[in-house]
């Protein structure tokens, strides 16, 4: 099964700063298509979670531009080009190129 | 609005057996692969069990592969989950997650709010 790793676990963040969150997968999670099959979420707190971005660097529809997604072989890349208080919870991304799908540990967004 | 609604969760003895529906409405259900996703209390998410649209391919978690059947109704909008051999270690809350896809299960961007499982004598 494919291990995916965050870090860091734990993220203290001003306003208006940026943010990076890093995810590495275990095994590679690039399709023949040329996409890598990773998706980021975020869990507000007390709510469902959310997807933010598909297939890597795909904003999902409603998402504001300051999240973006990269990739650069296993290592996973969501930054957050300024935070603001509505961005706190907990993002996880999540591997689908194979299954059983896996999640990252998740790291916990918070505000200074 | 494309909605998602889990029913079904309980306080379930070890070594019994629980049914959850997710009633789905605002989409056309039967084009969509379905998702359950489950959360122990605490803890970060775990991917369940998946179906492609026709309901004729899935997939499950290896924790749960042998005692968690997932189907689903296409001509009732409603995904289930058959949960047998409840262990201590299944308690969490499960999520039904929509994918954007037919037959592949990833780019879930519809989720339920959840209904609550509890094992324990």
């Amino acid at each position: 099964d494919i291990v995916m790793t965050q870090s860091p676990l734990s993220l203290p963040v001003t306003p208006g700063e940026p943010a990076s969150i890093s995810c590495r997968s275990s095994q590679s999670l690039l399709h023949s298509n040329g996409y890598n099959y990773l998706d980021w979420y975020l869990q507000k707190p007390g709510r469902s979670p959310q997807l933010l971005i598909y297939l890597s660097s795909n904003r999902a529809s409603g998402v504001p531009d300051r999240f973006s997604g990269s990739a650069s072989g296993t290592d996973f890349t969501l930054q957050i080009s300024r935070v603001e208080a509505e961005d706190v919870g907990f993002y996880y991304c999540m591997q689908a190129i194979q299954i059983p799908y896996s999640f990252g540990q998740g790291t916990k967004l918070e505000i200074k | 609005e494309v909605q998602l609604l889990e029913s079904g969760g309980d306080l379930v003895q070890p070594g019994g057996s629980l049914r959850l529906s997710c009633a789905a409405s605002g989409f056309t259900f039967s084009s969509y692969a379905m998702n359950w996703v489950r959360q122990a209390p605490g803890k970060g998410l775990e991917w369940v069990s998946c179906i492609i649209n026709s309901g004729t391919t899935t997939y499950y978690a290896d924790s749960v592969k042998g005692r968690f059947t997932i189907s689903r109704d296409n001509s009732h909008n409603t995904l289930l989950l058959q949960m047998n051999s409840l262990r201590a270690e299944d308690t969490a809350v499960y999520y039904c997650a929509k994918s954007a896809y037919h037959n592949t299960c990833y780019n879930m961007g519809v989720w339920g709010k959840g209904t609550t499982v509890t094992v324990s004598s």
